[in-house]
């Protein structure tokens, strides 16, 4: 049973420049959602994708977008980088069938350094 | 008020003793309640989660909680060397988004 994917492992960018990064989510979820941790921080909720549509969002500027594609997986693009979104990127997938019982399963993050 | 609060540590417990960790929340509505353990470097692994009031145990792990107090408990039993981690609180309203604590160092000595 594969769990949930990330690419890449880590990214180096300077200020100013875009990112992609990618999430495959567990075998049979259908939801995703992206979090920020910084360091010796909790991870902070970004967005949720669930039917190809943004479910919820969290108090992310407009530069943090995202998508999800047709086979449930998902991408979280970031414009215009600051020192400040130097941070480890984790997705999230679970099923929305689960409903209230709705366990997250963690990828391994992407560790982005934005220089 | 942070919605969900917890002590940062660190807490050092011996090998073999009960390590105790807790978590606040503020939001009354919230309805799932879980608790992840990261290793440094690593990304936040599910160990438990909990939906109703009281205990729920799975093998050395028991998460406590309490509503009326808005309080989530993890108790870690016979505290191995590998348990060394940081352990973060998270609640849920609905399926919607985690809202995390800060998480607890935890520090197991031999």
């Amino acid at each position: 049973d594969a769990g949930v994917t990330q690419s890449p492992t880590h990214l180096i960018k300077t200020r100013g420049q875009q990112v992609t990064l990618r999430c495959s989510p567990k075998s049979g979820h259908d939801t995703v959602s992206w979090y920020q941790q910084a360091l010796g921080q909790g991870p902070q909720f970004i967005f949720q994708y669930y039917e190809e549509e943004e479910r919820q969002r969290g108090n992310f500027p407009d530069r943090f977008s995202g998508h999800q594609f047709p086979n449930y997986s998902s991408e979280l693009n970031v414009n215009a980088l600051l020192l400040g979104d130097s941070a480890l990127y984790l997705c999230a997938s679970s099923l929305a069938a689960g409903g209230s019982y709705n366990e997250q399963f963690f990828g391994p993050g992407t560790r982005l350094t934005v220089l | 008020q942070k919605e969900v609060e917890q002590n940062s540590g660190p807490l050092s417990v011996p090998e073999g003793a009960i390590a105790s960790l807790n978590c606040t929340y503020s939001d009354r509505v919230s309805q799932s309640f879980f608790w992840y353990r990261q290793y440094s470097g690593k990304s936040p692994e599910l160990i438990m989660s909990i939906y109703s009031n009281g205990d729920k145990e799975d093998g050395r792990f028991t998460a406590q909680l309490n509503k009326a107090s808005q309080y989530v408990s993890l108790l870690i039993r016979d505290s191995q060397p590998s348990d060394s981690a940081t352990y973060l609180c998270a609640v849920q309203r609905g399926a919607q988004k985690l809202v995390f604590g800060q998480g607890t160092r935890l520090t197991i000595n031999p």
